[in-house]
């Protein structure tokens, strides 16, 4: 059973645009949730992760927007460059040193 | 940040053979690593936790006989796939908790092909 859901499944943005990716996770136990970027055949990179305390946390150009109402959260990219081009996944945990369950993924594509 | 280390980065053999993957904690100890699989264009499922001083713990529909972890020390982790076969080829990466909340560390991942 998939408990982080993620959407869309791929973006295409122009330069300098803002994607947004979106997940939505069901086990009320998970407390912690990252973004990561992969590129291909690489381990996954973690970008910027936030706790359900707050409502939004930005680190550079990445910002994490968290609703724990709705249990959702989502990744905005501003001012996209095509070295964005990538596949990000939202992940959860709970609480400890626990596994990650991760999204299904998106591919972004940033054009020139 | 902390640093994960995978070796070998990629590998190929033949349909029967066993493959051995070494996940180290370059500057820190980790206690537990966790295992993941990765097939193309799908993401990341975790295979097994491994625990160092005792036996993995496996994810449903592992095989545990198939999929042998050993957890030697505090910065190595090995996993051992036996009688490999097609199917198993796929994007083996591991990973470790640092010492912040919950964050981990990913290795950079072994492309295992089995002919």
């Amino acid at each position: 059973q998939q408990q982080v859901k993620q959407s869309p499944q791929s973006l295409i943005v122009q330069k300098g645009g803002i994607p947004i990716i979106n997940c939505a996770y069901e086990n009320t136990a998970f407390d912690y949730f990252p973004w990561y970027q992969q590129f291909p055949g690489k381990g996954p990179a973690l970008l910027i992760a936030i706790r359900p305390d707050v409502s939004e946390k930005k680190e550079g150009r990445f910002t994490i927007s968290f609703n724990k109402s709705a249990k959702q959260f989502s990744l905005h990219i501003m001012d996209s460059q095509p070295g964005d081009s990538a596949t990000y996944f939202c992940a959860a945990s709970p609480t400890g040193r626990r596994a990650l369950t991760f999204g299904s993924g998106t591919r972004l594509q940033v054009q020139p | 940040g902390a640093v994960v280390s995978q070796h070998p980065s990629w590998v190929i053999c033949k349909s029967g053979t066993s493959v051995k993957i070494e996940c180290r904690s370059l500057d820190f100890q980790a206690t537990t690593m966790f295992w993941y699989r990765q097939f193309p264009k799908q993401s990341l499922m975790l295979m097994a936790t491994s625990n160092e001083g005792s036996k993995a713990t496996y994810e449903q529909g592992v095989e545990k006989d198939k999929f042998l972890i050993n957890h030697a020390s505090l910065t190595l982790s090995t996993l051992t796939v036996t009688s490999a076969h097609p199917e198993d080829s796929s994007f083996y990466i591991c990973s470790a908790p640092g010492q912040l909340f919950n964050e981990q560390f990913f290795g950079p991942g072994t492309r295992l092909t089995v002919l």
